[in-house]
């Protein structure tokens, strides 16, 4: 089974700061992993995924993440952020092999960008 | 880009009636697709998963008799909450599963449901 950690609840940053939200996962065999970003009251948006690679993988609206087999860590990243990227982030893992389709989901981080 | 049209955004229900939420992939065929339910504040719990011309599989704990999924098509999965109570009151997302996985995953803009 898989379990996804992340680590801080709650972020407040100030805007134009840099920020970086922390995934850590478990799993006895090999994972995808993935960022999502849920705006209020709305879905959930792919923000960027590693599948296989460079452990360095580019998202959209300028978020970063790197993947760290070692550590079991997926760490999401922006150099500078707006107030517009307010919102709840999710880390999910997916087993690469296996019949099921099922993300597993951590328990999301609220990133809070003050002016 | 792959597009899932969730409808309605808003429900409001009396108790005891019951509500179907349909999830559509709009210019792609989901072979299978998830329904989740999100608490305030809370991360997504998944309650199961639809494969097109099968029955659903629930995650332990789901009553599948009071959420009915049906996925009739490869384009349509529907969720009906069966005789509603206001404890059955959340956000409810789905979810599609492009083929070969490898194009990941495509949420619905998701459905608050109200229970009065």
């Amino acid at each position: 089974a898989q379990s996804v950690t992340q680590l801080d609840s709650q972020v407040p940053v100030f805007e134009e700061a840099p920020v970086e939200l922390r995934c850590n996962y478990s799993s006895s065999v090999s994972v995808y992993l993935f960022w999502y970003v849920q705006y209020p009251n709305q879905g959930l948006q792919l923000l960027l995924k590693y599948l296989s690679g460079s452990t360095l993988v580019k998202g959209i609206n300028g978020f970063e993440a790197e993947f760290n087999k070692s550590q079991t860590s997926f760490h999401l990243r922006k150099p500078s952020v707006h107030i517009s990227d307010t919102a709840e982030y999710f880390c999910a893992v997916k087993p690469t092999q296996g019949g099921s389709e099922k993300l597993v989901f951590g328990k999301g981080t609220k990133l809070t960008v003050n002016p | 880009g792959a597009v899932v049209s969730q409808h309605p955004s808003r429900v409001i229900c009396k108790s005891g009636t019951s509500v179907k939420i349909e999830c559509r992939s709009l210019d792609f065929q989901a072979t299978t697709m998830f329904w989740y339910r999100q608490f305030p504040k809370q991360s997504l719990m998944l309650m199961a998963t639809s494969n097109e011309g099968s029955k659903a599989t629930y995650e332990q704990g789901v009553e599948k008799d009071k959420f009915l999924i049906n996925h009739a098509s490869l384009t349509l999965s529907t969720l009906t909450v069966t005789s509603a109570h206001p404890e059955d009151s959340s956000f409810y997302i789905c979810s599609a599963a492009l083929a070969g996985f490898n194009y990941g995953y495509t949420f619905g803009s998701g459905t608050r449901l109200t229970v009065v």
